[in-house]
């Protein structure tokens, strides 16, 4: 079976642009986590949706962050203008779902992204 | 929130050995806990898992125990070889808002 699927894997861009990541989660699950990882902070939660619908975005560092999930195959992360500081590894993670095992999440392979 | 606190960040062990992590976590609500091994490039993998009704948890060479009086739970290693090494994550899971919260990582080093 694939995994969750991320993309792009590597993404360099400039101070200022916008940078969108997207994710593919695992057929079937209904949940779906965006994490950001860095060395000082290690792994945070930014966001999760199920079933599509956002429900917790506290993590959400800015409002230069957004997210989208507009349908069950497919999710997005915004930044838009992007900063050097938001230079990190975002991972995608699924899970079955908040109902049905919402602890057992799936990590796809991250997008390293640098902001120069 | 929930807050967890993972030791030590970097461990060093020869081909064979045990490797032990610790974590401990605030939270009493939190009811599941998770370890996830990440390599190199790569996201992380869940590896084992111990629920808050449970005192050790065993998969072969991977073994588990949590202390809910004293908030703290154990990752256990033994026999450990080369390909073991990567980095680790402890994580507190609590029902109530659907959020892992994890510790900041345990770089194991196995040496041939």
């Amino acid at each position: 079976d694939a995994g969750v699927i991320q993309s792009p894997r590597h993404e360099v861009t400039e101070m200022g642009q916008e940078v969108t990541l997207r994710c593919k989660p695992i057929s079937g699950h209904n949940s779906l986590f965006w994490y950001r990882q860095t060395m000082m902070r290690g792994l945070e939660l930014l966001i999760y949706f199920n079933n599509n619908v956002p429900i917790d975005d506290s993590g959400m560092p800015e409002d230069r962050f957004s997210a989208k999930m507009p349908n069950a195959s497919f999710s997005t992360l915004k930044i838009q203008p992007s900063e050097p500081r938001d230079s990190a590894v975002y991972f995608c993670a699924s899970s079955p779902g908040l109902a049905v095992a919402p602890y057992e999440q799936y990590f796809g392979p991250g997008t390293r992204l640098t902001v120069t | 929130g929930e807050n967890v606190e993972q030791h030590p960040s970097t461990l060093s062990v020869q081909e064979g050995d045990s490797a032990v992590i610790k974590c401990t976590y605030s939270d009493s609500a939190s009811n599941y806990f998770p370890w996830y091994k990440q390599e190199l490039g790569k996201g992380p993998q869940l590896i084992i898992d111990i629920r808050s009704n449970v005192g050790e948890k065993k998969d072969q060479r991977i073994a588990v125990t949590l202390n809910k009086t004293a908030k703290h739970f154990s990752l256990h290693i033994t026999e450990t070889q080369p390909e073991d090494s990567a980095v680790y994550f402890c994580a507190a899971y609590r029902r109530s808002n659907y959020k892992l919260t994890f510790g900041k990582g345990t770089l194991l080093t196995v040496n041939p």
